[in-house]
Protein backbone atom coordinates (compact mmCIF):
# COMPACT_ATOMS: atom_id res chain seq x y z
CA UNK A 1 0.00 0.00 0.00
CA UNK A 2 1.00 3.53 -0.52
CA UNK A 3 2.41 5.51 2.36
CA UNK A 4 4.23 9.00 2.90
CA UNK A 5 6.58 8.98 6.07
CA UNK A 6 7.01 12.33 7.33
CA UNK A 7 9.33 10.89 10.56
CA UNK A 8 9.22 14.43 12.15
CA UNK A 9 6.08 15.89 14.41
CA UNK A 10 7.94 18.98 15.04
CA UNK A 11 11.41 20.87 14.34
CA UNK A 12 12.03 24.27 15.81
CA UNK A 13 15.30 25.57 14.53
CA UNK A 14 16.57 29.44 15.04
CA UNK A 15 16.42 31.63 12.20
CA UNK A 16 19.33 31.93 9.92
CA UNK A 17 20.02 28.26 10.17
CA UNK A 18 19.36 25.83 7.61
CA UNK A 19 16.48 23.17 7.60
CA UNK A 20 15.56 19.80 6.66
CA UNK A 21 12.66 17.73 6.65
CA UNK A 22 12.58 14.34 5.98
CA UNK A 23 10.17 12.56 3.99
CA UNK A 24 9.91 8.77 3.13
CA UNK A 25 7.50 7.54 0.57
CA UNK A 26 6.43 3.47 -0.10
CA UNK A 27 5.17 3.15 -3.43
CA UNK A 28 5.30 0.94 -5.76
CA UNK A 29 7.10 2.61 -8.84
CA UNK A 30 8.33 6.09 -8.72
CA UNK A 31 5.79 7.85 -7.95
CA UNK A 32 4.97 12.01 -8.28
CA UNK A 33 6.35 14.06 -5.28
CA UNK A 34 5.43 17.02 -3.93
CA UNK A 35 6.01 19.06 -0.83
CA UNK A 36 2.96 21.52 0.13
CA UNK A 37 2.96 23.95 3.24
CA UNK A 38 0.32 25.22 4.98
CA UNK A 39 -0.13 28.33 7.62
CA UNK A 40 -2.36 28.62 10.50
CA UNK A 41 -5.79 28.71 9.54
CA UNK A 42 -4.82 28.44 5.97
CA UNK A 43 -4.75 26.14 3.05
CA UNK A 44 -1.91 24.62 1.19
CA UNK A 45 0.03 25.91 -0.71
CA UNK A 46 2.52 24.07 -3.28
CA UNK A 47 6.06 24.17 -2.74
CA UNK A 48 7.55 22.08 -5.47
CA UNK A 49 6.53 19.28 -7.46
CA UNK A 50 9.29 15.91 -8.86
CA UNK A 51 8.20 14.44 -11.91
CA UNK A 52 11.35 13.21 -13.44
CA UNK A 53 14.40 14.26 -14.61
CA UNK A 54 16.91 16.18 -12.55
CA UNK A 55 16.58 14.67 -8.64
CA UNK A 56 16.88 18.23 -7.29
CA UNK A 57 14.22 20.43 -7.52
CA UNK A 58 14.15 24.29 -6.70
CA UNK A 59 10.77 25.61 -5.40
CA UNK A 60 9.14 28.92 -4.49
CA UNK A 61 10.42 30.61 -1.14
CA UNK A 62 14.13 29.31 -1.52
CA UNK A 63 13.19 25.60 -0.71
CA UNK A 64 14.08 22.43 -2.61
CA UNK A 65 14.25 19.24 -2.45
CA UNK A 66 16.40 16.18 -3.69
CA UNK A 67 14.61 12.76 -4.80
CA UNK A 68 16.54 10.04 -3.69
CA UNK A 69 15.23 6.48 -5.81
CA UNK A 70 17.26 3.95 -3.60
CA UNK A 71 16.00 5.73 -0.36
CA UNK A 72 12.64 6.22 -1.77
CA UNK A 73 12.97 9.50 0.20
CA UNK A 74 11.99 13.68 -0.89
CA UNK A 75 13.27 15.64 1.38
CA UNK A 76 12.89 19.40 1.71
CA UNK A 77 15.91 21.98 2.31
CA UNK A 78 16.33 25.21 3.07
CA UNK A 79 19.82 27.08 3.82
CA UNK A 80 18.88 29.69 5.62
CA UNK A 81 15.43 29.84 7.50
CA UNK A 82 13.35 33.10 7.49
CA UNK A 83 10.72 33.31 10.65
CA UNK A 84 7.75 33.51 7.96
CA UNK A 85 8.68 30.00 7.36
CA UNK A 86 7.00 28.91 10.36
CA UNK A 87 4.42 26.61 9.40
CA UNK A 88 2.95 22.88 8.73
CA UNK A 89 4.95 21.26 6.39
CA UNK A 90 3.23 17.94 3.93
CA UNK A 91 5.16 15.57 1.87
CA UNK A 92 2.73 13.81 -0.95
CA UNK A 93 2.71 11.27 -3.57
CA UNK A 94 0.64 11.03 -6.86
CA UNK A 95 -0.05 8.48 -8.76
CA UNK A 96 1.04 8.85 -12.04
CA UNK A 97 -1.44 6.16 -14.05
CA UNK A 98 -4.61 8.39 -13.00
CA UNK A 99 -3.28 11.17 -11.49
CA UNK A 100 -6.14 11.30 -9.29
CA UNK A 101 -4.95 9.72 -6.29
CA UNK A 102 -2.91 11.19 -3.63
CA UNK A 103 -1.12 10.68 -0.06
CA UNK A 104 -0.33 12.64 2.05
CA UNK A 105 2.08 12.42 5.41
CA UNK A 106 1.17 13.68 8.85
CA UNK A 107 2.72 16.99 8.55
CA UNK A 108 5.80 18.51 10.24
CA UNK A 109 5.21 21.49 12.32
CA UNK A 110 8.39 24.01 11.71
CA UNK A 111 9.22 26.63 15.31
CA UNK A 112 11.21 29.05 14.17
CA UNK A 113 13.24 30.73 17.11
CA UNK A 114 14.50 34.28 16.84
CA UNK B 1 -2.70 32.00 -10.88
CA UNK B 2 -5.38 28.86 -10.10
CA UNK B 3 -7.82 29.64 -7.85
CA UNK B 4 -9.85 27.62 -5.63
CA UNK B 5 -12.41 29.24 -3.51
CA UNK B 6 -14.37 27.75 -0.77
CA UNK B 7 -17.80 29.30 0.14
CA UNK B 8 -17.22 30.53 4.02
CA UNK B 9 -13.83 30.42 5.98
CA UNK B 10 -16.24 29.44 8.94
CA UNK B 11 -19.21 27.74 9.82
CA UNK B 12 -21.12 26.66 12.98
CA UNK B 13 -24.12 24.76 12.29
CA UNK B 14 -26.42 22.52 14.71
CA UNK B 15 -26.60 18.59 15.50
CA UNK B 16 -29.12 17.47 12.69
CA UNK B 17 -28.80 20.22 10.23
CA UNK B 18 -27.64 19.58 6.73
CA UNK B 19 -24.45 21.14 5.99
CA UNK B 20 -23.42 22.35 2.02
CA UNK B 21 -19.79 23.34 1.55
CA UNK B 22 -19.28 24.72 -1.79
CA UNK B 23 -16.00 24.79 -3.47
CA UNK B 24 -15.09 26.39 -7.06
CA UNK B 25 -12.11 26.67 -9.18
CA UNK B 26 -11.12 28.75 -12.05
CA UNK B 27 -8.41 26.49 -14.12
CA UNK B 28 -10.85 23.76 -15.83
CA UNK B 29 -9.16 20.63 -13.71
CA UNK B 30 -10.95 17.66 -14.37
CA UNK B 31 -9.79 16.32 -10.82
CA UNK B 32 -11.52 17.77 -7.51
CA UNK B 33 -11.21 16.55 -3.82
CA UNK B 34 -12.45 16.84 -0.29
CA UNK B 35 -10.22 16.60 2.25
CA UNK B 36 -11.06 17.04 6.65
CA UNK B 37 -8.00 17.75 8.71
CA UNK B 38 -8.21 17.22 12.36
CA UNK B 39 -4.85 17.37 14.57
CA UNK B 40 -2.85 14.60 14.60
CA UNK B 41 -4.64 12.76 11.94
CA UNK B 42 -3.26 14.62 8.65
CA UNK B 43 -5.42 15.18 5.59
CA UNK B 44 -8.13 12.56 5.01
CA UNK B 45 -9.33 12.36 1.95
CA UNK B 46 -13.59 12.02 1.94
CA UNK B 47 -14.55 12.13 -1.84
CA UNK B 48 -12.99 12.98 -5.07
CA UNK B 49 -14.45 14.16 -8.38
CA UNK B 50 -12.74 12.80 -11.92
CA UNK B 51 -15.01 14.49 -13.46
CA UNK B 52 -18.88 16.19 -13.68
CA UNK B 53 -21.35 13.74 -12.24
CA UNK B 54 -18.81 11.43 -10.94
CA UNK B 55 -17.24 11.02 -8.07
CA UNK B 56 -15.19 8.20 -6.20
CA UNK B 57 -15.46 7.66 -2.05
CA UNK B 58 -12.35 8.29 -0.41
CA UNK B 59 -10.85 7.03 2.95
CA UNK B 60 -13.81 8.52 4.86
CA UNK B 61 -16.98 8.99 3.26
CA UNK B 62 -19.47 7.60 5.92
CA UNK B 63 -21.99 10.53 7.01
CA UNK B 64 -20.81 12.87 3.56
CA UNK B 65 -22.12 13.19 -0.31
CA UNK B 66 -20.51 15.05 -2.75
CA UNK B 67 -22.13 16.66 -5.68
CA UNK B 68 -20.85 17.70 -8.88
CA UNK B 69 -23.12 18.97 -11.73
CA UNK B 70 -20.30 21.84 -13.20
CA UNK B 71 -16.98 21.01 -13.33
CA UNK B 72 -15.66 24.10 -11.79
CA UNK B 73 -18.13 23.36 -8.85
CA UNK B 74 -17.48 20.25 -6.49
CA UNK B 75 -19.85 20.39 -3.31
CA UNK B 76 -20.07 18.32 -0.22
CA UNK B 77 -22.85 17.61 1.64
CA UNK B 78 -23.63 16.37 5.75
CA UNK B 79 -26.71 14.95 5.41
CA UNK B 80 -27.13 15.42 9.18
CA UNK B 81 -24.19 16.93 10.84
CA UNK B 82 -22.85 15.37 14.05
CA UNK B 83 -20.49 17.01 16.56
CA UNK B 84 -17.58 14.69 15.52
CA UNK B 85 -17.38 16.61 12.09
CA UNK B 86 -16.53 19.59 13.47
CA UNK B 87 -13.24 20.18 11.55
CA UNK B 88 -11.15 21.73 8.77
CA UNK B 89 -12.83 21.08 5.31
CA UNK B 90 -10.02 21.50 2.23
CA UNK B 91 -11.02 21.46 -1.14
CA UNK B 92 -8.52 21.04 -3.66
CA UNK B 93 -8.25 20.81 -8.01
CA UNK B 94 -5.85 19.05 -10.06
CA UNK B 95 -5.13 18.57 -13.50
CA UNK B 96 -4.04 14.75 -13.99
CA UNK B 97 -1.09 14.59 -10.94
CA UNK B 98 0.14 17.56 -11.47
CA UNK B 99 -0.10 18.43 -7.72
CA UNK B 100 -3.23 20.02 -5.85
CA UNK B 101 -4.29 22.94 -5.39
CA UNK B 102 -6.20 23.76 -2.54
CA UNK B 103 -8.79 26.33 -0.88
CA UNK B 104 -8.21 28.33 2.40
CA UNK B 105 -10.81 25.81 4.07
CA UNK B 106 -13.79 26.30 6.13
CA UNK B 107 -13.60 25.27 9.82
CA UNK B 108 -17.11 23.81 10.65
CA UNK B 109 -17.98 23.73 14.02
CA UNK B 110 -21.67 21.69 14.95
CA UNK B 111 -22.54 21.74 18.20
Amino acid sequence: AQSVTQPDIHITVSEGASLELRCNYSYGATPYLFWYVQSPGQGLQLLLKYFSGDTLVQGIKGFEAEFKRSQSSFNLRKPSVHWSDAAEYFCAVGERNTGNQFYFGTGTSLTVIP
Amino acid sequence: DVKVTQSSRYLVKRTGEKVFLECVQDMDHENMFWYRQDPGLGLRLIYFSYDVKMKEKGDIPEGYSVSREKKERFSLILESASTNQTSMYLCASSYRGQGQYFGPGTRLTVT
